[in-house]
């Protein structure tokens, strides 16, 4: 069965210190793979995804992304994380089985940011 | 453009109660996703309507769920019997039919079953 896992499950930074978010995906095709990130009272916002060809995905608000398929991951980058960033962040995996596009989240790693 | 809306935000009611939840898609997605996120946990999944039809309803729990979307619009979720551990976020999300297509989320409703 498909399956994301987010090791993180809280994490803290200063502003402008970089970042990196982990995310592990079980799947046995190419998955389609996410990030949202959702605020306070905020619905989900996606970030960026990975379809296929590169494996390096820019995304809004300077993250970035790697699809790794040899360790089945696709960690979550930001070189300099600003105090707007504080959020909980999502990776998914779009389980296309039956091609239904159902989404399987991970747990989400929340992010602090100290000033 | 406007978003996919909830009503309610919230929603308290007693333990077996009916409530049924509302979601509004993006005009024109006509692919409808129901998910449920528990405290501390990510979404999961409920059920997903292409057009009017439930193509996929594996994420229901159980017969006292249940979903609707009869013009290919709006979609109602529909909870029978209401236990407390149905408290939690209903989240709805819309997308253009596509393989891999971005799904936009509503804010979602609160449900407490007390």
């Amino acid at each position: 069965a498909q399956s994301v896992t987010q090791p993180d499950i809280h994490i803290t930074v200063s502003e402008g210190a970089s970042l990196e978010l982990r995310c592990n995906y079980s799947y046995g095709a190419t998955p389609y793979l996410f990030w949202y990130v959702q605020s306070p009272g905020q619905g989900l916002q996606l970030l960026l995804k990975y379809f296929s060809g590169d494996t390096l995905v820019q995304g809004i608000k300077g993250f970035e992304a790697e699809f790794k398929r040899s360790q089945s991951s696709f960690n979550l980058r930001k070189p300099s994380v600003h105090w707007s960033d504080a959020a909980e962040y999502f990776c998914a995996v779009g389980a296309s089985q039956y091609n239904t596009d159902k989404l399987i989240f991970g747990t989400g790693t929340r992010l602090q940011v100290f000033p | 453009g406007a978003g996919v809306s909830q009503t309610p935000s919230n929603k308290v009611t007693e333990k077996g109660k009916y409530v049924e939840l509302r979601c509004d898609p993006i005009s024109g997605h006509t692919a409808l996703y129901w998910y449920r996120q528990s405290l501390g946990q990510g979404p999961e999944f409920l059920i997903y309507f292409q057009g009017t039809g439930a193509a996929d309803d594996s994420g229901l729990p159980n017969d006292r769920f249940f979903a609707v979307r009869p013009e290919g619009s709006v979609s109602t979720l529909k909870i029978q019997r209401t236990e407390r551990g149905d408290s939690a976020v209903y989240l709805c999300a819309s997308s253009l039919l596509s393989q891999g297509a971005e799904q936009y989320f509503g804010p979602g409703t609160r449900l407490t079953v007390t």
